[in-house]
């Protein structure tokens, strides 16, 4: 089983507010990723959690703040958002941090709409 | 040096004919070159990838072209189908790293 799941699939919210995004895995992945997407462009990395350890925060602005409560999950949590946020945002994971071949296996992203 | 550079940015094949995307790449770092596909709404899922160390790899109708001297590799779809009708990204990866460099995309049509 290779897959990656993310709720939810739709989220609609307002500069104010505060949400979160989920992911989890299953596959015994010890890295986990959070990407943003752009329609017509490809993923651009956030954020890499190593062994439950944030390892990179791609210079992402604070009002994107991730946690990884065990080895299997990732949470976004948003606040303030703008509108410009809008995108689509995939998480992923690979089996052994720091390893060029390792597959990123990705899930189907959560569409935000932030209004 | 990071960039990788991908084209054609769309392509328009008939069914039975063969599609071709290029990619280019600067960092000689580089030493892993995964190619993924991805369907509208969906999220990019990993066709196929190779090492540097050999020219081509083949997995049913994808190829993976790599040609180190040049710094490009390329992915050829034989007898291309409706349903491979999809956004493709090339990447690649330096090692000691699981970081994935992408390039820009390209969006694949293919008539029936």
């Amino acid at each position: 089983d290779t897959e990656v799941t993310q709720t939810p699939k739709h989220l609609v919210m307002g500069m104010t507010n505060k949400k979160s995004l989920k992911c989890e895995q299953h596959m015994g992945h010890r890295a986990m990723y959070w990407y943003k997407q752009k329609a017509k462009k490809p993923p651009e990395l956030m954020f890499v959690y190593s062994y439950e350890k944030l390892s990179i925060n791609e210079s992402v602005p604070s009002r994107f703040s991730p946690e990884c409560p065990n080895s299997s999950l990732l949470n976004l949590h948003l606040h303030a958002l703008q509108p410009e946020d809008s995108a689509l945002y995939l998480c992923a994971s690979s089996q052994e941090p720091d390893t060029s071949t390792d597959t990123q296996y990705f899930g189907p992203g959560t569409r935000l709409t932030v209004l | 040096q990071q960039q990788v550079k991908q084209s054609p940015q769309s392509l328009i094949v008939q069914k039975g004919g063969i599609s071709i995307i290029n990619c280019a790449y600067e960092n000689t770092a580089f030493d892993y070159f995964p190619w993924y596909q991805q369907f509208p709404g969906k999220g990019p899922a990993l066709l196929i990838a190779i090492r540097p160390d050999v020219s081509e790899k083949k997995e049913g109708r994808f190829t993976i072209s790599f040609n180190k001297s040049a710094k490009q590799f390329s992915l050829h779809i034989m007898d291309s189908q409706p349903g491979d009708s999809a956004t493709y990204f090339c990447a690649a990866s330096m090692r000691s790293g699981s970081r994935l460099t992408f390039g820009e995309g390209t969006q694949l049509t293919v008539n029936p």
